[in-house]
């Protein structure tokens, strides 16, 4: 049973609009919550992260968004540009320092 | 700067064969991870370490097997590769209490 999920496979922006990235969770337990970005044929790298005890955090043009209750959290990207074109992972953690991962969704930015 | 480095980038092997996967970090990280990635299935954790010669089983270990000898260096074995082993595997470190983890760029492994 995925306890983190991303139900996008795939989304496609115009470049210099809004991209946002959707994530839901099952498990209360979860704490914290991170985006990384991955290229093709490469690791992927952390991007941005949110405690659970905001319900907000920026660094740039991304921001992320918690809603606990819900149990959801968004990426928004703005504006998008081309090279924001990857593949976005949400993963959760319950503090044990073991990252629960979703499926992924693929980004892409179209000129 | 934060560096994991893999051994191979992509590797082909046949079924039955005995796989060795390296990953080495420089940043004197405590933690060290191993997943696989398939599409649609995200990332799922094999085996983890949290100290030299520690190792707690993931989510999938059933087939693979892990050594940590030193604290930079953690490898990841396959016992007798079979083909649903086919995938890209990704090492990970993290240091101490922190829970961002640093990703090396993977290895494309086939078994055919």
């Amino acid at each position: 049973d995925q306890q983190v999920k991303q139900n996008s496979p795939s989304l496609s922006v115009q470049e210099g609009r809004i991209s946002i990235l959707n994530c839901d969770y099952t498990n209360s337990m979860f704490d914290y919550f991170l985006w990384y970005k991955k290229y093709p044929a490469e690791g992927p790298t952390f991007l941005i992260s949110i405690s659970s005890i905001k319900d907000k955090n920026e660094d740039g043009r991304f921001t992320v968004f918690l809603n606990k209750s819900a149990k959801h959290l968004s990426l928004h990207i703005v504006p998008s540009q081309p090279g924001d074109s990857a593949v976005y992972f949400c993963a959760a953690t319950d503090s044990n320092y073991q990252l629960i991962w979703g499926a992924g969704t693929k980004l892409i930015i179209k000129p | 700067d934060v560096k994991v480095t893999q051994s191979s980038r992509y590797l082909v092997k046949r079924t039955g064969e005995k796989v060795f996967l390296e990953c080495v970090q420089d940043m004197d990280h405590e933690n060290m991870f191993w997943y696989r990635q398939d599409p649609g299935l995200g990332l799922r954790l094999i085996y983890f370490s949290y100290d030299v010669k520690m190792k707690e089983k993931g989510d999938i270990p059933e087939g693979y097997s892990v050594s940590r000898e030193k604290k930079e260096r953690f490898s990841l074995i396959l016992e007798s590769a079979s083909t649903n082993q086919t995938s890209m595997y990704l090492c990970a470190s993290s240091k101490g209490v922190k829970i961002e983890q640093y990703f090396g760029p993977g290895t494309r492994l086939t078994v055919t």
